[in-house]
């Protein structure tokens, strides 16, 4: 199994609300990571896990808040979000969150969330 | 800091013609590279890495990469275009920033194949 899986695939919330997207993955990678992506421009490092701990934290806001329960999964917690947080949201994973550099990370389909 | 260029936002070619797609790095120290392509819709696919050895490195989908130190490049090219391989293509350079490691991105490369 190569994939890294994400739901939901679309998401439309309130500035009110609160909803969590997930992401998995069964290759025993060590490192995961989200990414926000605006249209047509390069993916944005949001958060990255080391070994189910967060190790990288980009200076995202607080109504993001992610979670990584096991070595398998990660969530992204939103609340209270804007209009602008709309984009497409990538979750990754690699295999060794280590000092190696030469690993390559396997993406998810993404969330395309709107906030209204 | 470690940067990506990718000079050209968007990439038209013939159905059948070879194809470049451009990028040019900095880094400090060894330059850990990689190409990803991403369809409308859809998270980034990974389809090559330059790590060491080779200066031109084979990947998927019959895509390839040179690596040339000297110009810290490293194009992305294929020798005969598909409709298929329309899509958004990323550079990307792995390397120490601020004490930890990062990804840092192309601004994308649009390819359009043209039947």
């Amino acid at each position: 199994d190569t994939e890294v899986t994400q739901t939901p695939k679309h998401l439309v919330m309130g500035m009110t609300n609160k909803k969590s997207l997930k992401c998995e993955q069964h290759m025993g990678h060590r490192a995961m990571y989200w990414y926000k992506q605006k249209a047509k421009k390069p993916p944005e490092l949001m958060f990255v896990y080391s070994y189910e701990k967060l190790s990288i934290n980009e200076s995202v806001p607080s109504r993001f808040s992610p979670e990584c329960p096991n070595s398998s999964l990660l969530n992204l917690h939103l609340h209270a979000l804007q209009p602008e947080d709309s984009a497409l949201y990538l979750c990754a994973s690699s295999h060794d969150p280590g000092q190696t550099m030469n690993t390559e990370a396997f993406f998810g389909q993404g969330t395309r969330l709107t906030v209204v | 800091a470690q940067s990506v260029a990718q000079p050209e936002d968007q990439v038209n070619v013939a159905e059948g013609n070879p194809l470049t797609v451009k990028c040019t790095y900095s880094v400090s120290g060894n330059p850990y590279l990689f190409w990803y392509v991403q369809y409308p819709n859809r998270g980034l696919q990974f389809l090559l890495k330059y790590i060491t050895g080779d200066n031109l490195v084979k990947g998927s989908y019959g895509f390839e990469a040179e690596f040339n130190k000297s110009q810290t490049s490293f194009h992305l090219k294929k020798p005969s275009a598909l409709v298929s391989d329309s899509a958004l293509y990323f550079c990307a350079v792995r390397g120490f920033s601020g004490g930890y490691q990062k990804v840092t991105f192309g601004t994308g490369t649009k390819l359009q194949v043209i039947p």
